[in-house]
């Protein structure tokens, strides 16, 4: 099966820096790759994906890029504020199948 | 439009005892899946429904188990609890295999 992993487990940046997490998958055939955002005592929540015919998508301060060739991608958030702590997660899946094979998360915190 | 619901929020068992958790999709959607999230393990795939049919399953054991009901609500059942299905069960629904994914806000089961 598919094998998502994420780096890095923990990030801390300063208000306004840039926050960059890294995502692998094994299986070939993964083409939907969408990033959650978790926040404490709440389910996960859908903040941007990318499926596999595209390159790169953004949508204000976050981005998303993909590299099919060397199977990564990778959720950039610029400019962070304090509000974009929390633990977020990759993960990957087929059109064909409706599982989604996550990544073990990275809890980031932005210092004011 | 509203999001996706679960009953209970929290629930305390005890080993031995069954359990039966409640999930309502975003009105339209006809897939709802189950996770499971530890501190340890992360996000886990338990099971997907579609249309009231079981399309996927994850690697857990025979004592958890789901179903689907025509108005597309599910619910999951986790029989003989053991110490170790302490977790946040999440649910998550989409339109359709492939699609956006979005999750409700979990329940939290608590095993003694």
């Amino acid at each position: 099966g598919e094998n998502v992993e994420q780096h890095p487990s923990t990030l801390s940046v300063q208000e306004g820096d840039s926050a960059v997490i890294k995502c692998t998958y094994s299986d070939s055939a993964s083409n939907y790759f969408p990033w959650y955002k978790q926040e404490l005592g709440k389910g996960p929540q859908l903040i941007i994906d990318i499926r596999s015919n595209v390159g790169e998508k953004k949508d204000q301060r976050i981005a998303v890029t993909l590299n099919k060739t060397a199977k990564h991608f990778s959720l950039h958030i610029t400019e962070t504020q304090p509000e974009d702590s929390a633990v977020y997660f990759c993960a990957a899946s087929t059109t064909a199948g409706n599982q989604f094979y996550f990544g073990t998360g990275t809890s980031l915190t932005v210092i004011p | 439009k509203a999001g996706v619901t679960q009953t209970p929020r929290y629930l305390i068992k005890t080993r031995g005892q069954q359990v039966t958790l409640s999930c309502s999709p975003i009105s339209g959607h006809r897939s709802v899946s189950w996770y499971q999230q530890t501190p340890g393990q992360g996000l886990q795939f338990l099971f997907e429904y579609f249309s009231e049919t079981q399309r996927n399953k994850g690697n857990f054991p025979g004592r958890f188990s789901g179903r689907q009901f025509s108005n597309s609500r599910s619910e999951m059942n986790v029989s003989t609890l053991e110490l170790g299905d302490s977790a946040l069960y999440l649910c998550a629904s989409s339109l359709d295999v492939g699609l956006e994914q979005f999750f409700g806000p979990g329940t939290r089961l608590t095993v003694l």
